[in-house]
């Protein structure tokens, strides 16, 4: 049982550039999030998915799009990288919006943008 | 709006000390749900214990406690006889009814445990 995969787990970009982070649960979660982590602010959400073909912003959405065509996947991606989203990005899975279980999180991706 | 504070930015003890780490949160919800994560030096988040708002029960796990007090907005983690593997950053998060996995994380305390 692999949990919360994501892909990669580094990567250096260039200013201006684009990617996706990639992220995949098996868990059947309903509820799919992608969160920043930088020092001394804690974790802070970027967007939030309650389902398939469901997405809303989180607190910190600019620069940031996400989509969600499968319960399993729920990609992030960077549409023009600038060094302010240099970071550490967590993808998370919960069971339902409403039951308000724990999430489980992915390994992390630690992104450089020069 | 939500808001979780965590004033103690970093903390260190010498092992088998006992260590508190603070956690207050705000919310108009009444129905709420409180978690403590463990972030290792390795990088994962790792689960840690739930609480909702309906229950103030203290809770112990070994060498771990947890006291929720409503009174006073706040869910405080001891760490017992504290060990080197304990060293890490300890994240209090909250969600509301309806808005589960939707957390609001405070800034996290970082534990140094010297042996």
């Amino acid at each position: 049982n692999a949990g919360v995969t994501q892909t990669p787990k580094f990567q250096v970009l260039k200013t201006g550039q684009s990617m996706t982070l990639q992220c995949a649960q098996d868990m059947n979660h309903e509820y799919m999030s992608w969160y920043r982590q930088d020092p001394g602010m804690g974790l802070r959400l970027i967007h939030y998915s309650v389902g398939a073909g469901i997405t809303d912003q989180g607190e910190v959405p600019n620069g940031y799009n996400v989509s969600r065509s499968t319960t399993e996947d729920f990609p992030l991606r960077l549409l023009s990288a600038a060094p302010s989203q240099t970071s550490v990005y967590f993808c998370a899975s919960s069971y339902s919006r409403v039951s308000n279980t724990e999430a489980f999180f992915g390994q992390g991706t630690r992104l450089t943008v020069v | 709006a939500q808001k979780v504070t965590q004033a103690q930015t970093e903390i260190s003890v010498v092992e088998k000390e006992d260590v508190t780490l603070d956690c207050v949160y705000e919310t108009r919800d009444t129905t709420y749900y409180l978690f403590w994560y463990k972030q290792p030096p390795s990088g994962e988040l790792v689960f840690l214990i739930r609480r909702n708002s309906f229950d103030e029960q203290n809770e112990i796990s070994g060498r771990y406690s947890w006291n929720f007090q409503k009174s006073t907005s706040s869910f405080n983690f001891t760490i017992t006889a504290s060990q080197v593997v304990d060293s890490a950053v300890y994240f209090c998060a909250l969600s509301v009814v309806n808005q589960g996995g939707k957390l609001i994380f405070g800034q996290g305390t970082e534990l140094s445990v010297k042996p």
